[in-house]
């Protein structure tokens, strides 16, 4: 699978758009972009993933480059509750379960 | 729908003991995973058992060793406990649907001590 470099940390004000980049250089061609975020003490959440076309659901919006070697989580209204670690996994389709958690990116959302 | 129950939620044990964690997954889900987490290694992928076989296994020592019913209930081991040992321990069930993408929906952990 794909090394992918996250910054370790940001900040996002409450109410404001939260976009969370994602670098994945050696991404092959049949690799997925999947998203996930941990909440302190709780069990990673799927919130989205994608192949090449940008995608979204209720929870976000995810934005392919279209040379695939990045890409953007949005969380379009941040609220205090999405304060999190996000990590940003590429992955083969259909892995059997097994994905590669890099350290992520620590979203901050301030009041 | 319930969602993925892991039992006990914490467990505190000595080196040298063994422990077995529980995982029950969303009704209907035929494959579950394990993740380890700690501070220093982040979330590590341990095995993923699907109709009771072992079908993925990351590289952790044979001292880590699972098991899965035939109701898709999946049970964990480790013996010889080492104070390394001390972590978050992860269940993820998922549909495993034929031809289907996969979402991993995971439990709240089971926190291990190692004194």
């Amino acid at each position: 699978d794909a090394k992918t470099t996250q910054p370790p940390s940001m900040d996002c004000a409450e109410g404001r758009a939260a976009n969370l980049p994602c670098n994945h250089s050696t991404i092959s061609g049949n690799e997925y972009v999947y998203w996930y975020r941990q909440i302190h003490s709780q069990g990673p959440q799927y919130i989205i993933h994608g192949l090449k076309n940008n995608e979204t659901n209720e929870m976000a919006s995810l934005i392919i480059t279209e040379d695939r070697k990045s890409s953007t989580l949005i969380l379009p209204h941040a609220t205090l509750r999405d304060t999190a670690v996000y990590y940003c996994i590429a992955s083969h389709y259909n892995q059997g379960g097994k994905l590669i958690f890099g350290q992520g990116t620590e979203l901050s959302v301030k009041p | 729908k319930a969602g993925v129950t892991q039992t006990p939620r914490y467990l505190i044990k000595t080196r040298g003991q063994q422990v077995t964690l529980s995982c029950s997954p969303i009704s209907g889900h035929r494959s579950v995973s394990w993740y380890q987490q700690t501070p220093g290694q982040g979330l590590q992928f341990l095995f993923e058992y699907f109709s009771e076989t072992q079908r993925n296994k990351g590289n952790f020592p044979g001292r880590f060793s699972g098991r899965q019913f035939s109701n898709s209930r999946s049970e964990m081991n480790v013996s010889t406990l080492e104070l390394g040992d001390s972590a978050l321990y992860l269940c993820a069930s998922s549909p495993d649907r034929t031809g289907g993408d996969e979402k991993l929906f995971f439990g709240s952990g089971t926190q291990l001590s190692v004194l």
